[in-house]
This record gives structure tokens, sequence and C-alpha cells, in this order.
């Protein structure tokens, strides 16, 4: 079945600092890959998504590119901010349906 | 764009009684909403597919009798948990998906709900 795989957390930059959050996924077909954010207390936010290989999906200065060779979307940021801080979702839905499947989350924290 | 809103954000009941969860689109309509619960530090368990007019999926391991679903319209799905007991303590999130949107279309997610048993 599907899988998503993220690194685990939590995460502590400074501010200004350089984001990495590794994402893989495991799937049949050929899934559409999302990035989640949820803030404290409340529900999920969509930050971007990619349909495709070698798409790139960007949003808020966030970046991810879906390789399908290295079955991949990790989340980078170049220089993130205190607002920032939050739980990182990887998520991918199948080609037919609707069922998301999430990774386990990610939190970022950052420090000013 | 697209809104969900759930409700209510935050219930506090004895254990025993039952407490009914909201899920509305507010600017859309969706034949299909998902509820989600969500542990402490943990991602999100996928508990059922509500479906417009029709009965609700579970996924393995969710009792049905516990978790009544219930989606009587395009805008409306509703969750109600029945003789709650402490473990039922949990943050609920439902979603659903624009019925004009694709397949593979982002979900739009509501605030969730933090439900305690005491």
């Amino acid at each position: 079945g599907n899988s998503v795989t993220q690194m685990e957390g939590p995460v502590t930059l400074s501010e200004e600092a350089f984001l990495t959050i590794n994402c893989t996924y495991t799937a049949t077909g050929y899934p559409s890959l999302f990035w989640y954010v949820q803030y404290p207390g409340e529900g999920l936010q969509l930050l971007l998504k990619a349909t495709k290989a070698d798409d790139k999906g960007s949003n808020k200065g966030f970046e991810a590119t879906y390789r399908k060779e290295t079955t991949s979307f990790h989340l980078e940021k170049g220089s993130v901010q205190v607002s920032d801080s939050a739980v990182y979702f990887c998520a991918l839905a199948e080609t037919s349906g609707s069922r998301l499947t999430f990774g386990e989350g990610t939190q970022l924290t950052v420090n000013p | 764009g697209a809104v969900v809103s759930q409700h209510p954000s935050r219930v506090i009941c004895k254990s025993g009684t039952s407490v009914k969860i909201e899920c509305r689109s507010l600017d859309f309509q969706a034949t299909t909403m998902f509820w989600y619960r969500q542990f402490p530090k943990q991602s999100l368990m996928l508990m059922a597919t509500s479906n417009e007019g029709s009965k609700a999926t579970y996924e393995q391991g969710v009792e049905k009798d516990k978790f009544l679903i219930n989606h009587a319209s395009l805008t409306l799905s509703t969750l109600t948990v029945t003789s709650a007991h402490p473990e039922d303590s949990s943050f609920y999130i439902c979603s659903a998906r624009d019925n004009r949107a694709g397949g593979n279309s982002p979900l739009h997610f509501g605030n969730g709900t933090r439900l305690t048993v005491t």
C-alpha cells in the first residue's frame, strides 16, 4: 500500500536559517504529493503541491520538487521565520479516489 | 478560497455522554468528506469517509457504532461520538473536496475539534 515517511522531529532552527524536511513515499501508481502545515490548535492548511514528476510546488518561500527517481518530495526554505513554527505534514493522494496518506509530521520551531 | 467550518472547536463532556461535531463546507459542495483523528504529536489517522446520501465507509479498526457519521447534505457532515470515554479524548479534524475539483485536488480542512472526556 501507499506510505509516506518524514524525517523525525522536532527540528529547531534560528531565524533566517535554511530548512530541509525530508519526505519519501511509496506508491503503486503516480500520486500527487502535498505539504500541509498545522499551526497550534488548528486544522491543516495546504502549503504546496505537485502533481507529476519534476513538478516544483512553491508557496510562501517554501519549495518542494517531485522526484520520481528517488521517490522524494523534500520541503525546503532558504530563510525561516519565527512565524514558520508549526507542524509540517507530507502527504500523497492516490491517482484515483480522494484518500490522503500522511507522513508522521515534523515539528518545526524557529527561535528569534 | 474554499472554507471548511468545524464546530465546536473545543468540547468537554462527561464519560458516557454523546458529542456531535459538525463539518460544513461554506462556499462549495462536497459529496465526500473525511474524518480524521489526531493523537498528540502524531499524524492524522483516517477514521472514515463520509458520502452524501449513503453510508460512511469506515477504516479498519474504527467502531461504526461508536463514531456515527451522517452526511445529509452536500455541505454538512456530522460525527457523533457516542457513549464517550476518556480514551476518546483527541483532536478530530474533518476535510472536504470541492465537487468541482479533480480527484487529486487538495482537500480543505476544518480547524479541528478538541474533545476532552472527563
